[in-house]
């Protein structure tokens, strides 16, 4: 069965801090792994994931893949209130996209 | 603008009733998905179907059916056997070939059972 786990559920971190999301996945058919920042309603796309060893940055996010140990991690240094969100790791398995349980992240002044 | 379309915002249903939530994308994507998301919780895929007239069940697709009988278009039905149907419903798409497969959500339609 097809599953993805994302760890810790939630944190709770200071302006500032540094903050590294978790992401393990069982997946039949692999073909990439997404991560998305959901705030209110729409989930909105981070970085899609397709090569081992290979990070892909935006800004203070950056991201990298295993693809032996089947995991990815989200790190995003340098914390703003604004990156408070639930973050949402997805693995593409050719048309069938399954999303793990997410991590909400509360930054605090 | 391209994009997807999710309708409506909000719903009210009647226990009993059956409902059915829209989803229209005019971004010739193959893949189309419908997920539920309960509060705190992640998305939980429903069903999600490939190509036209062809869909599979998700993890949680009991209570729930669909149908994809054009590219753009993929309903949700959400029926009296859905025990717990208040929740938020999201609709993606994806294409299946090619670099950038990220999906693409609607807004989301909140659903409450009254």
């Amino acid at each position: 069965e097809d599953k993805v786990v994302q760890s810790p559920l939630s944190l709770v971190v200071h302006e500032g801090d540094t903050v590294t999301l978790n992401c393990s996945y069982e997946v039949t058919n692999f073909r990439s792994l997404l991560w998305y920042k959901q705030e209110k309603k729409a989930p909105t796309f981070l970085f899609m994931l397709t090569s081992s060893g290979i990070e892909k940055k935006s800004g203070r996010l950056s991201s990298i893949l295993d693809k032996k140990e089947l995991f990815s991690i989200l790190n995003i240094t340098a914390t703003q209130t604004g990156d408070s969100a639930v973050y949402l790791c997805a693995v593409d398995g050719w048309g069938k996209l399954q999303f793990g349980a997410g991590t909400q992240v509360v930054v605090t002044p | 603008d391209g994009g997807i379309t999710q309708s409506p915002k909000y719903l009210f249903r009647k226990e009993g009733q059956n409902v059915t939530l829209s989803c229209e994308q005019n971004l010739n994507h193959d893949a189309m998905y419908w997920y539920r998301q309960d509060p705190g919780q992640g998305l939980r895929l429903i069903y999600y179907s490939q190509i036209v007239n062809d869909f599979q069940k998700g993890d949680i697709a009991e209570g729930y059916s669909v149908s994809r009988e054009k590219k753009e278009s993929f309903p949700l039905t959400v029926t009296s056997a859905q025990k717990n149907p208040t929740a938020f419903y999201l609709c993606a798409s994806s294409i299946l070939a090619g670099g950038n497969t990220e999906a693409f959500f609607g807004q989301g339609t909140r659903l409450t059972v009254v």
